[in-house]
């Protein structure tokens, strides 16, 4: 069936370090895909979304870029701060199917001051 | 704007209990949801429910039960409760579903003793 991977469970940085979150899915069709980030003791929040091959998501210094080729959609921030500590998670709407979505196991991000 | 509240905030029930977690949402969106997260595990769909008084299954519906009872609200039963069983439960709703962001409540907190 359609699923998320994301293989980093925790990623360890220093205020100003280069972000990667990697995110690969598995979907027939064009899925819609989306990065929500989740703060301690809150629902996940929608960061942004993309819908077609090549598209690029971003919000908040964030983003991403659709690559169906390689079926993935990893999120990058060139300079990450202590508030961007908290849990990530990428997501998709499958194309076979209108409603629903699916997500990631999350990516848990510690920036370091 | 609009908000998503999530009844109890904490629940604590005994083992094989029935328990009902309640969900309300004033954006007047069609789609909603009901997620299980787990520490490692991400985020599982439950249940959801494209319009009033539809009910489609998830990943992990077994023991589960939703009601959609109107378009605002969204109910999952735990039919019974398991031992130790510890999560937290996200409820969401979105526009038109797949393509559309979700919003989440803040979460109930379930433990069983």
């Amino acid at each position: 069936g359609d699923s998320v991977t994301q293989t980093e469970g925790q990623v360890a940085l220093s205020e100003e370090d280069f972000l990667t979150i990697h995110c690969n899915y598995s979907a027939s069709g064009y899925p819609a895909l989306f990065w929500y980030v989740q703060y301690p003791g809150e629902g996940p929040q929608f960061l942004f979304r993309a819908s077609r091959d090549k598209e690029k998501g971003s919000s908040r210094g964030f983003e991403a870029t659709y690559d169906k080729g390689t079926t993935s959609f990893h999120l990058r921030k060139a300079s990450v701060q202590e508030s961007d500590s908290a849990v990530y998670y990428c997501a998709l709407g499958p194309d076979t199917n209108a409603y629903k979505v699916i997500f990631g196991k999350g990516t848990h991000l510690h920036v370091l001051p | 704007g609009g908000i998503i509240t999530q009844t109890p905030k904490f629940l604590i029930g005994q083992e094989g209990q029935k328990l009902t977690l309640k969900c309300q949402q004033n954006f007047n969106h069609d789609t909603m949801y009901w997620y299980r997260q787990d520490s490692g595990k991400g985020l599982r769909l439950i249940y959801y429910s494209i319009t009033e008084n539809d009910l489609q299954k998830g990943d992990l519906s077994e023991g589960y039960d939703a009601s959609r009872e109107k378009k605002s609200s969204f109910s999952l039963t735990v039919t019974s409760a398991q031992k130790n069983e510890m999560a937290v439960f996200l409820c969401a709703s979105s526009f038109r579903g797949r393509r559309e962001r979700l919003f989440f409540g803040h979460g109930t907190k379930l433990s069983v003793l």
